[in-house]
């Protein structure tokens, strides 16, 4: 079936360092590919999204890159911010509006 | 800026009774969504609703779960006899159009015991 998986957390930096989340999925078609960030005490929040491979979704310094040779959607930002600390979340859709989702992955930065 | 509301944040409930999640969508919006995250699980599409009716529901969606849009505004979660397992967070969603980005509330933490 459809699935997402994720890398496992926390993801520990230092501030200023560069952050890659792995996302990668499987799908029987050609999904659309999510991030969403959940800061504390909040919903979550759609961050970025690319809906057809070699599509770059980018949104406040994040990007991530929709490849289909490798199933993956990994999530990169370039220098991290403590404001960026919250849980981030890949997710798809195919042929459908129901979101599947990883299980998320916890970043804490550090001053 | 408009968001999705849910209440309580957090629910405490004994197994067998019936719990009620609450939620205010976004008031243009016309397609709304529960999902669930069990902890350290993934979060799980549970159902969606569309023109009062269900549109899609997974198989976690079974005869204990209803959802219902009481007066245009509100959107709700029953869970008639709750089981220690149905304790996770919920979250609801609502999005404009299908397809379209949905937008989450805060969610609300059940917990059976």
């Amino acid at each position: 079936g459809n699935s997402v998986t994720q890398m496992e957390g926390p993801v520990t930096l230092s501030e200023e360092a560069f952050l890659t989340i792995n996302c990668t999925y499987t799908a029987t078609g050609y999904p659309s590919l999510f991030w969403y960030v959940q800061y504390p005490g909040e919903g979550l929040q759609l961050l970025l999204k690319a809906t057809k491979a070699d599509d770059k979704g980018s949104n406040k310094g994040f990007e991530a890159t929709y490849r289909k040779e490798t199933t993956s959607f990994h999530l990169e930002k370039g220098s991290v911010q403590v404001s960026d600390s919250a849980v981030y979340f890949c997710a798809l859709t195919l042929n459908t509006d129901k979101l599947i989702f990883g299980t998320g992955t916890r970043l804490q930065v550090f001053p | 800026e408009p968001e999705v509301t849910q209440t309580p944040s957090h629910q405490v409930t004994q197994m067998g009774q019936e719990v009620i999640l609450r939620c205010v969508p976004i008031s243009n919006h016309l397609y709304f969504y529960w999902y669930r995250q069990i902890l350290g699980q993934k979060v799980e599409f549970l159902v969606s609703f569309y023109n009062n009716e269900i549109s899609e529901k997974s198989e976690i969606f079974d005869d204990q779960f209803s959802v219902e849009r009481p007066d245009g505004s509100n959107f709700t979660l029953k869970i008639r006899s709750t089981k220690l397992e149905d304790s996770a967070m919920y979250f609801c969603a609502s999005s404009e159009g299908w397809g379209t980005e949905a937008f989450f509330g805060q969610g609300t933490r059940l917990t059976v015991v």
